[in-house]
């Protein structure tokens, strides 16, 4: 069983607000992710890291930042939120090699008043 | 332009019944799929994944089928639960890349 864990897992917070969303993993993973999801839509990757001081910008456009200074730890920091950031955002990890799996957190639901 | 679709949005099944969830790709260099499951609020859950060299995958209620040269992808769940009740997710991926290209989901809703 995947052992990934995001805090907090709701977050309602103003306009402007610096936010730090922590994601933590136990398996000894290389690989992390960040995705962002909306109701009804795909995942969308928008960060990921391939080890410690690894990291690097997903597929989709993000005003966030992230940084791996541990290998179990990838947090991800909106400097000014607004309500645009309001979405789903999950963490997920996987092993190196052929047919790796995404074991993802419980996600981060985020309401930007 | 999206590499992996899931055309139906939704889906209704008599508990006891045969769901299946279908998904299409259009990269012919994806060489490994996988299903997630996942309720609200929470983060998606593995489900079962399947490599290109394989047309068929088992795990207990849940078979996935794979048809490369339709670029097709289906799920089956037999027999269907009301606890099997959420969206599923296709994402597929090739050797060597970090993506993940996730489908918009498909929400399965099991009637009891």
């Amino acid at each position: 069983e995947a052992d990934i864990y995001q805090t907090p897992r709701y977050l309602v917070i103003g306009t402007g607000k610096k936010i730090t969303l922590e994601c933590s993993q136990t398996m000894g993973h290389d690989k992390m992710y960040w995705y962002q999801q909306d109701p009804g839509m795909e995942l969308h990757l928008i960060h990921y890291s391939y080890g410690v001081n690894s990291t690097e910008k997903g597929d989709l456009s993000s005003e966030s930042t992230v940084s791996r200074i541990r290998t179990e730890h990838f947090p991800l920091t909106l400097e000014s939120a607004r309500p645009s950031h309001t979405s789903q955002y999950l963490c997920a990890s996987s092993e190196r090699g052929l047919e790796e799996k995404l074991f993802f957190g419980s996600g981060t639901q985020l309401s930007v008043l | 332009d999206q590499q992996v679709k899931q055309n139906s949005p939704s889906l209704s099944v008599q508990e006891g019944r045969i769901s299946i969830l279908n998904c299409d790709y259009t990269n012919s260099m994806f060489d490994y799929f996988l299903w997630y499951k996942k309720y609200p609020a929470e983060g998606p859950t593995f489900l079962i994944s399947i490599s290109s060299i394989k047309d068929k995958n088992e795990d207990g209620r849940f078979t996935v089928f794979l048809n490369k040269s339709a670029k097709h992808l289906s799920l089956h769940i037999v027999p269907s639960q009301p606890g099997d009740s959420a969206v599923y997710f296709c994402a597929a991926s090739y050797a060597g890349t970090y993506k993940y290209i996730f489908g918009t989901g498909t929400r399965l809703k099991v009637l009891a």
